[in-house]
């Protein structure tokens, strides 16, 4: 069972928008900064988004970051069907004095 | 460009021991900013962060592991490593070495990651 909290999957047409949500607590989201990562089987993460809404250089604006109070929100608008893939969140948990990710959600894009 | 790749077994023995370690090129473990962490992923399931090591002697890790984790720092080879102990089945995963910003704020690279199997 995750710390933090996320659908399993998500499912939208391309060129459509599609919202991943997270949720988490006073101990991680709320108090600390989210990070999100796209994951394809086989390959190395990528980071998507830090510092809850920046984009690291050559993510395209297409995808975005928020945060509100415990929960965290990734946005990606223009579905492309190179989307497709796991999806995680990230943070510190200051309980448990160690980094903490979500279960991940799997983007289908149909 | 910052790498990071890592090595060792693919397979280990149940109770035995799991060392890996993590090369890193393009960055300075000794004079880097950012942490060195160890993080998996077992089959059909989420990320699990590990651990992580700053070169000021700053670490941390997961409290469900604790017990059986070192993770450690040769700073003149550029390498750190992960000591896995009394190692079960439930420690199988693609294990990744990376590095992330002080604050937590975001694991920017990641190694290819190296499945382990415990059997």
């Amino acid at each position: 069972q995750s710390v933090l909290t996320q659908p399993p999957s998500v499912s939208a047409a391309p060129g459509q928008k599609v919202t991943i949500s997270c949720s988490g607590s006073s101990s991680n989201i709320a108090n600390n900064i989210v990070s999100w990562y796209q994951h394809l089987p086989g390959t190395a993460p990528k980071l998507l988004i830090y510092d809850n809404n920046k984009r690291p250089s050559g993510i395209p604006d297409r995808f975005s970051g928020s945060k509100t109070g415990a929960s965290a929100t990734l946005g990606i608008t223009g579905l492309q069907t190179g989307d497709e893939a796991d999806y995680y969140c990230g943070t510190w948990d200051t309980t448990l004095s160690a980094g903490v990710f979500g279960g991940g959600t799997k983007l289908t894009v149909l | 460009q910052v790498q990071l790749q890592e090595s060792g077994p693919g397979l280990v023995k149940p109770s035995e021991t799991l060392s890996l370690s993590c090369t890193v090129s393009g960055d300075s473990i000794s004079t880097s900013t950012y942490y060195w962490a160890w993080i998996r992923q077992p089959p059909g399931r989420g990320l699990e962060c590990i651990g992580g090591v700053h070169h000021s002697g700053s670490s941390y890790l997961h409290p469900s592991l604790k017990s059986r984790v070192t993770i450690s720092v040769d700073t003149s080879k550029n390498q750190f490593f992960l000591t896995l102990t009394s190692m079960t089945a439930a420690d199988t995963a693609f294990y990744y070495c990376a590095r992330h910003s002080g604050s937590y704020g975001g694991t920017d690279y990641w190694g290819q990651g190296t499945l382990v199997t415990v059997s």
